[in-house]
C-alpha cells in the first residue's frame, strides 16, 4: 500500500480563491510528522508547513494551514487567497516514528496547481 | 546565508560509466540526505547521513550506489556503471537536528541523464 496518496495529479484555480490539495497517508506508527513541499519549476523543494501527529491544533503558517483529520488519516494543505505565484507542484510527504529518530521523508506523486488570472 | 549547493547541476553520461554527485549542505547542518526523483513522481529516499556515518542507507536501490560523508560536511553519492534507469535529479537536503519540526532543506538538485 502507498504510504502518502495524493489523489488530485493536476488542478486550476481562478487566483484570489482558496484550494484545498488532498493528502492521505498510511502508518501504523503512534507518532510521525506530515510535511508539505513546494516544488516550483527551478526544482528547488521548499518546505511549507509541518503537523506533528500529538498535534491538537491544525498548523498554520500565513496563507497555509493544514487541515489535520487524524482518524481518516488525511492532511490536506490548504492555500487561501491564492497567487500567481502559488503555481507550482506541491508533495505531501511524511516521517514515521518521533522527531529526531528515523529521518527519512517519504512522498507522495504531487499535484500540479496552476493558478488561472 | 548559503543554502545547500549540489554540482554538477546536469551530468549526461554514457551506459556503464562511472559517476560522482556532490552536496555541499548548509554550513553547521550535522544531518544530510540524499533523494532520487524520477521524472513525475516524488522524491524517494536513498540515504541519510549523522556526521559522517551513514545512519540509514535503506533506499540505496543496490551495490551500485554507494555515498560517503568523510569529514561530516561534504558528501558525494556515487554510482558505479550506470544504467539507464538511474536517470533522474538527484536532489541533497541537509537538516539541524536541533528543533522540532526536522526541516529538511533541499539543494536544486543534479538532474543525472544516462544515454
Amino acid at each position: 500500500a502507498q504510504k502518502i496518496t495524493q489523489t488530485q495529479p493536476g488542478m486550476f484555480v481562478q487566483e484570489k480563491e482558496a484550494v484545498t490539495l488532498d493528502c492521505t497517508y498510511d502508518t501504523s506508527d503512534q507518532s510521525y510528522g506530515l510535511f508539505w513541499y513546494k516544488q516550483p519549476s527551478s526544482g528547488e523543494m521548499i518546505f511549507l508547513i509541518y503537523q506533528g501527529s500529538y498535534d491538537e491544533q491544525n498548523a498554520t503558517e500565513g496563507r497555509y494551514s493544514l487541515n489535520f483529520q487524524k482518524a481518516r488519516k488525511s492532511a490536506n494543505l490548504v492555500i487561501s487567497a491564492s497567487q500567481l505565484g502559488d503555481s507550482a507542484m506541491y508533495f505531501c510527504a511524511m516521517r514515521e516514528g518521533p522527531n529526531f529518530g528515523n529521518e527519512k521523508l517519504t512522498f507522495g506523486t504531487g499535484t500540479r496547481l496552476t493558478i488561472i488570472p | 546565508g548559503a543554502g545547500v549547493s549540489q554540482t554538477p547541476s546536469n551530468k549526461v553520461t554514457e551506459k556503464g560509466k562511472y559517476v560522482e554527485l556532490r552536496c555541499d549542505p548548509i554550513s553547521g547542518h550535522t544531518a544530510l540526505y540524499w533523494y532520487r526523483q524520477s521524472l513525475g513522481q516524488g522524491p524517494e529516499f536513498l540515504i541519510y547521513f549523522q556526521g559522517t556515518g551513514a545512519a540509514d542507507d535503506s533506499g540505496l536501490p543496490n551495490d551500485r550506489f554507494f555515498a560517503v560523508r568523510p569529514e561530516g560536511s561534504v558528501s558525494t553519492l556515487k554510482i558505479q556503471r550506470t544504467e539507464r534507469g538511474d536517470s533522474a535529479v538527484y536532489l541533497c537536503a541537509s537538516s539541524l537536528r536541533d528543533r522540532d519540526p526536522n526541516e529538511q532543506f533541499f539543494g536544486p538538485g543534479t538532474r543525472l541523464t544516462v544515454l
